[in-house]
C-alpha cells in the first residue's frame, strides 16, 4: 500500500522566512498529489495539486510545490512566511484512480513568530 | 455556497451508547468519505463510498458502520462506542475525476467517549 512521509513534525519559523516542508510518498505508479493546510480550530482546505504537466505547481496563499519523480517527493515552498501561516499541513496522494482515496501524510506542524 | 456539513461539532458521549454523525454536501459529488485525525497518525480512512448504495471500508472501519441512501448525505454510526473511538472526525466528498479533485471537507466532528 502507498504511504506518505512527512518528516518534519514541528518547523518554527520567524516571519519573512523562507519555508520548504518536505513529503515523500511510497509508490512507483502515477500519481495525484495534494497539500491541504488545516488552520488552528478548521478544517482542511487545498493549498495546491498536482496530476500531470509542469512539476512546479502554484497555489492559494503564494504557497508552490515541485514534483519530483525521481525522489518520489513534493515539497511545499513558500519564500516569505508570515504569522497568519501558522497551521498544520498534510501532503496527500492519490494513486488509485477510479477510487477517489486520498492517502495523507502525518502532517507537519508549523508556527511563525512575529 | 458549496459545502460539506457535519453535524454535530462537538460531542460527548459515554461508552456503548449508540451515536450518529451526519454529513450532507450540496455539490452534487458522487464520492464521500470519513476520515478521523489522530495526533501524530494524520488522517486516516474509515469509510467511503463511490455513489448511492457503494460504500466499502477503509484503512480502519472496525467500529464504525456506515449508509447511502441518498447522494448528499452519508452518516458514520458508531453502533457501541469505546473510548479509543475518541477522535476528530471529518467528512469529506469529491467529484469522481480519477483522483485530480481533491476533496472538500466538512467542518469537523471532536468526539469523546468516556
Amino acid at each position: 500500500a502507498q504511504s506518505v512521509s512527512q518528516h518534519n513534525h514541528h518547523v518554527i519559523l520567524s516571519e519573512a522566512a523562507s519555508l520548504e516542508l518536505g513529503c515523500n510518498y511510497s509508490y512507483g505508479g502515477t500519481v495525484n498529489l495534494f497539500w491541504y493546510v488545516q488552520y488552528p480550530g478548521q478544517h482542511l482546505q487545498l493549498l495546491l495539486k498536482y496530476f500531470s504537466g509542469d512539476p512546479l505547481v502554484k497555489g492559494i496563499k503564494g504557497f508552490e510545490a515541485e514534483f519530483i519523480k525521481s525522489k518520489f517527493s513534493f515539497n511545499l515552498r513558500k519564500p516569505s512566511v508570515q504569522w497568519s501561516d501558522t497551521a498544520e499541513y498534510f501532503c496527500a496522494v492519490n494513486t488509485n484512480f477510479g477510487n477517489e482515496k486520498l492517502t495523507f501524510g502525518t502532517g507537519t506542524r508549523l508556527t511563525i513568530i512575529p | 455556497e458549496a459545502q460539506v456539513t457535519q453535524n454535530p461539532r462537538y460531542l460527548i458521549t459515554v461508552t456503548g451508547k449508540k451515536l450518529t454523525v451526519t454529513c450532507s454536501q450540496n455539490m452534487n459529488h458522487e464520492y464521500m468519505s470519513w476520515y478521523r485525525q489522530d495526533p501524530g497518525l494524520g488522517l486516516r480512512q474509515i469509510y467511503y463510498s463511490m455513489n448511492v448504495e457503494v460504500t466499502d471500508k477503509g484503512d480502519v472501519p472496525e467500529g464504525y458502520k456506515v449508509s447511502r441512501k441518498e447522494k448528499r448525505n452519508f452518516p458514520l454510526i458508531l453502533e457501541s462506542p469505546s473510548p479509543n473511538q475518541t477522535s476528530l472526525y471529518f467528512c469529506a466528498s469529491s467529484l469522481t475525476t480519477g483522483g485530480r479533485y481533491g476533496y472538500t471537507f466538512g467542518s469537523g466532528t471532536r468526539l469523546t467517549v468516556v
